[in-house]
């Protein structure tokens, strides 16, 4: 079975710029996660999907950071204008949920690592 | 909101010593607990999950965690640990009926040959 896949895995670019990342989540998984991980911390979640749709976004800083999954399997989420404290990997992580608790794990991809200069 | 902490934050073993990683997370209702690990260079990959039934639970690679629901932990242990072993160990919880999982802020493990 094919795991998360992630792209860019790395890139550098200067503040204000604008950067994009790509995920195609396990197939069949409906349940689609953004994560940020700055160095030193554990990952912190920016965005969660269902399908299509947006079930959690409270974390995500919308002035500049925003995120679609248009037909519910890849994924892209856009960084407009960078700054400085963007630098970190970005995890998109997919999961299958079994039953009516949701009890499955998160997979993750092997994550983009965003420098800011 | 829920939150988790792991009490430290690197750890130095030598190889052969046994390992106890701490997990403590702030949630009054259900919950599903993870250890997570990351190898240098590799993606996050589960070692062990705890849903419901016995609070020992065992993982891959020796790893075991048990859940004391009292103390509101999800310690993670090892008898013998090996060079390989040194990686980033992150502690995860997801609620009951919640779908977001949060993460403890991880322990690095430095096992010496």
């Amino acid at each position: 079975e094919a795991g998360v896949a992630q792209s860019p895995r790395y890139k550098i670019i200067e503040k204000r710029q604008s950067v994009a990342f790509w995920c195609n989540p396990i197939s069949g998984h409906a349940t689609l996660y953004w994560y940020q991980q700055i160095l030193g911390q554990g990952p912190k979640l920016l965005i969660q999907f269902q399908n299509n749709g947006v079930v959690d976004d409270s974390q995500l800083p919308k002035d500049r950071f925003s995120a679609e999954r248009l037909k519910g399997v890849d994924s892209t989420l856009k960084i407009q204008p960078a700054k400085l404290e963007d630098s970190a990997v970005y995890l998109c992580a997919s999961r299958n949920l079994q039953g009516p608790r949701g009890t499955g794990e998160l997979f993750f991809g092997e994550g983009s690592r965003l420098t800011v200069l | 909101a829920q939150s988790v902490s792991q009490h430290n934050h690197h750890v130095i073993l030598s190889e052969a010593a046994s390992l106890e990683l701490g997990c403590n997370y702030s949630y009054g209702g259900t919950v599903n607990l993870f250890w997570y690990v990351q190898y240098p260079g590799q993606h996050l990959q589960l070692l062990l999950k705890y849903f419901s039934g016995d609070p020992l639970v065992k993982g891959i690679k020796g790893f075991e965690a048990e859940f004391i629901k009292s103390k509101f932990s999800f310690n993670l242990r090892k008898p013998s640990v090996q060079w390989s072993d040194t990686a980033e160990y992150f502690c995860a919880v997801n609620a009951n009926y919640g779908q977001n999982f949060v993460f403890g802020p991880g322990t690095r493990l430095s096992v010496l040959p």
